[in-house]
């Protein structure tokens, strides 16, 4: 069975940093691409970035509005990616989904970890 | 980047057939393809169609997808509506083979 499992979320103060964590099991975690997607409470779906596997060197992409905050890694040994989000601010405040599949779909998604950006 | 929109919201009685349109407003919608998610109220989502017309094992083949050049948009189609059909179905595609789009959701309920 497919599982991701993300963690790793809380209460950060306006320009804090965050990591979030996705333990990945059931699955090729290596030959998966990975991608982050947000929430904000009551709203819609928003892709935040992904990273895709060894054979396409572990390539980065992220959405423009991030302004270069967050960054996304991963390590194939522990089946775990990363989501590092600095210089956080309010409108940062929703539910993180770690999700894998390839470049162009995300077949399986975690249950979400909340992150409240307020002072 | 392009947008994708959809309406906000549809609803349909049980057993009737609803489509959800997602309209691309740059580009053609055949270029990329497009992907369907289900998120039910409190759940994460989950994929219902992929490439614009497959559907992932576990669906039923109640849901299918479409794209048409003319209009240029793409749809979900879910027939023999059930009340566990009711959730927000949002569309997704890609610009660049890099940055995922998704349209801004649409709320079924089923009635």
């Amino acid at each position: 069975e497919v599982q991701l499992v993300e963690s790793g979320g809380g209460l950060v103060q306006p320009g804090g940093s965050l990591k979030l964590s996705c333990a990945a099991s059931g699955f090729a975690f290596s030959g998966s691409t990975m991608h982050w997607v947000r929430q904000a409470s009551g709203k819609g779906l928003e892709w935040v970035g992904r990273i895709r596997n060894r054979a396409n060197t572990h390539a980065t992409a992220y959405a423009a509005s991030l302004e270069g905050r967050f960054t996304i890694s991963r390590d194939d040994s522990q089946n775990t990616a990363y989501l590092q989000m600095n210089s956080l601010k309010i409108e940062d405040t929703a539910v993180y989904y770690c999700t894998s599949g390839n470049t162009i779909a995300s077949d399986s998604w975690g249950q979400g970890t909340l992150v409240t950006v307020s002072s | 980047n392009f947008m994708l929109t959809q309406p906000h919201s549809v609803s349909e009685s049980p057993g009737k057939t609803v489509t959800i349109s997602c309209t691309r407003s740059s580009g053609s919608i055949a270029s990329n393809y497009v992907q369907w998610y289900q998120q039910r109220p409190g759940s994460s989502p989950t994929i219902v169609i992929y490439e614009d017309k497959q559907r992932p094992s576990g669906v039923p083949d109640r849901f299918s997808g479409s794209i048409d050049s003319s209009s240029n948009s793409a749809s979900l189609t879910i027939s023999g509506l059930k009340t566990e059909d009711e959730a927000d179905y949002y569309c997704q595609s890609y610009d660049n083979n890099i940055f995922w789009v998704f349209g801004g959701g649409t709320k079924l309920t089923v009635l």
